[in-house]
């Protein structure tokens, strides 16, 4: 069974704090996905990532950073949290060659005061 | 440019009624593939299915069942006798082939009420 991993489900921080929200992934994936959720919006990509230590922006990398250092492991980095960051964060992974489905981790949901 | 498109915000129906979740996409490719995922409550989004833009083929596995239409642009799910446990968010997605990005359609919430 495929699993993903976020470190955590539940997340409160406060405005201009540095948050890093962390994602594993068991199976060997070399493609990893940051998104965010907004109620009406559906799920829109934050940054994606092909390769250890590649990574290509999404349509709404701003505000957000992110680093992949090993295979297993994505990172995204919100280097000033601000409150419209409110949300709901899903990382995902997925085979490399072609287009297939994605694999989803539960999900943090991080409030920012 | 793509676009995924489920213009039902939210359905309820009492168990045991069938249920279609309407999809309609844009894209310019000719090949592209079409997927359906489950959120339930837990907040994990699982996969359906996923079809490509040369099978037209409509799918069904137990009570689910897919209508792929590309004169109209759509891929419609629909659930037969439906039950408490399909309550959930239902999304429709669209990746072009040889990209990365998949564009996620809104989502529909589907409440079953026993």
């Amino acid at each position: 069974d495929v699993k993903v991993t976020q470190s955590s489900r539940y997340l409160v921080k406060r405005t201009g704090e540095k948050v890093f929200l962390e994602c594993v992934q068991d199976m060997d994936h070399e493609n990893m996905f940051w998104y965010r959720q907004d109620p009406g919006l559906g799920l829109r990509l934050i940054y994606f990532s092909y390769d250890v230590k590649m990574k290509e922006k999404g349509d709404i990398p701003e505000g957000y950073s992110v680093s992949r250092e090993k295979k297993e492991r994505f990172s995204l980095i919100l280097e000033s949290a601000s409150t419209n960051q409110t949300s709901m964060y899903l990382c995902a992974s997925s085979y490399p060659v072609g287009v297939h489905e994605q694999f989803f981790g539960p999900g943090t949901r991080l409030t920012v005061l | 440019a793509q676009k995924v498109t489920q213009a039902q915000t939210e359905i309820s129906v009492v168990e045991k009624e069938d249920v279609t979740l309407d999809c309609v996409y844009e894209t310019r490719d000719t090949t592209y593939y079409l997927f359906w995922y489950k959120q339930p409550p837990s907040g994990e989004l699982v996969f359906l299915i996923r079809r490509n833009s040369f099978d037209e083929q409509n799918e069904i596995s137990g009570r689910y069942s897919w209508n792929f239409q590309k004169s109209t642009s759509s891929f419609n799910f629909t659930i037969t006798a439906s039950q408490v446990v399909d309550s959930a968010v239902y999304f429709c997605a669209l990746s072009e082939s040889g990209g990365f990005k998949t564009i996620f359609g809104a989502g529909t919430r589907l409440f079953v009420k026993a």
